[in-house]
C-alpha cells in the first residue's frame, strides 16, 4: 500500500514549459514534505520542501503548492530546462519525536524535457 | 559542503557470500538512515540508527543486521546474500533533536551486485 501516491509516473515536457507532478497522501501526522531529484546512478538530492502550514513555497524555477484540506501537494518546474530532467520523488515524513523520523517516498515521476 | 559517504560504490558478490556497506553521515548529524532501491522503484526504507541506537525498522530481511558505531558512521551487512538483493542501497543523515527538523540528507549509494 502506497501512502503516498505520485503522478504521472513519467512526463515529456518541451524545453521553457512548465512540469508539474502531483502527490497525494493519507496520514495527517506527516509533519513534513520534501521533493527529491534523482539521476541516474546518483543518491537523491533534496530539492524543496514545505511543512504543512505553509501554502506555497517558491525557490528558484521550483514551487510546491500544497492543500492540507485535500491532503495534496504538487511540484511546479518553471521554464523546464534538459538538465530538469531527472526522476522526481515526491515525500512525506512521520516525525520522530526524540527518534529518528522517516521518509516515505512516493513512486517517482521520470521527467524528460525535450529540446 | 561535506557531504554523505558510503564505502564501496561498487560490488559485485556471488549468491550466499556476505557483504558489508559503509555509510559515514555528515559530520555533526546524529542520525543515520538505510534504504534499498531496485531498478525503477522509489527508496525503500530499511533501517535507522539515532545516537547509535536502532530507532525504527523497515522492510529489512533478517539476512540484514546493520549498528552505528561511537563516530556515528554505521554498516550494513549482509549476508546470504540472494539475486533479489541487488540493487542501489543508499544511506542518508540527519540531525535529530528536540526541534525534530531533520532533513536527510542521501549518499551517493553503493551499487551491489550479485551474481
Amino acid at each position: 500500500q502506497q501512502q503516498v501516491k505520485q503522478s504521472p509516473q513519467s512526463l515529456i515536457v518541451q524545453k521553457g514549459g512548465i512540469s508539474i507532478i502531483n502527490c497525494a497522501y493519507e496520514n495527517t501526522a506527516f509533519d513534513y514534505f520534501p521533493w527529491y531529484q534523482q539521476f541516474p546512478g546518483k543518491g537523491p538530492a533534496l530539492l524543496i520542501a514545505i511543512r504543512p502550514d505553509v501554502s506555497e513555497k517558491k525557490e528558484g524555477r521550483f514551487t510546491i503548492s500544497f492543500n492540507k484540506s485535500a491532503k495534496q501537494f504538487s511540484l511546479h518546474i518553471m521554464d523546464s530546462q534538459p538538465g530538469d530532467s531527472a526522476t522526481y520523488f515526491c515525500a512525506a515524513r512521520f516525525p520522530g519525536y526524540s527518534s529518528a523520523s522517516k521518509i516515505i517516498f512516493g513512486s517517482g515521476t521520470r521527467l524528460s524535457i525535450r529540446p | 559542503a561535506a557531504g554523505v559517504i558510503q564505502s564501496p560504490r561498487h560490488l559485485i558478490k556471488e549468491k550466499r557470500e556476505t557483504a558489508t556497506l559503509k555509510c559515514y553521515p555528515i559530520p555533526r548529524h546524529d542520525t543515520v538512515y538505510w534504504y534499498q532501491q531496485g531498478p525503477g522503484q522509489d527508496p525503500q526504507f530499511l533501517i535507522s540508527f539515532y545516537e547509535k541506537m536502532q530507532s525504527d525498522k523497515g522492510s529489512i530481511p533478517d539476512r540484514f543486521s546493520a549498528q552505528q558505531f561511537s563516530d556515528y558512521h554505521s554498516e550494513l551487512n549482509m549476508s546470504s546474500l540472494e539475486l533479489g538483493d541487488s540493487a542501489l542501497y543508499f544511506c542518508a543523515s540527519s540531525t535529530t533533536g528536540l526541534k525534530n527538523t531533520d532533513t536527510q540528507y542521501f549518499g551517493p549509494g553503493t551499487r551491489l551486485t550479485v551474481l
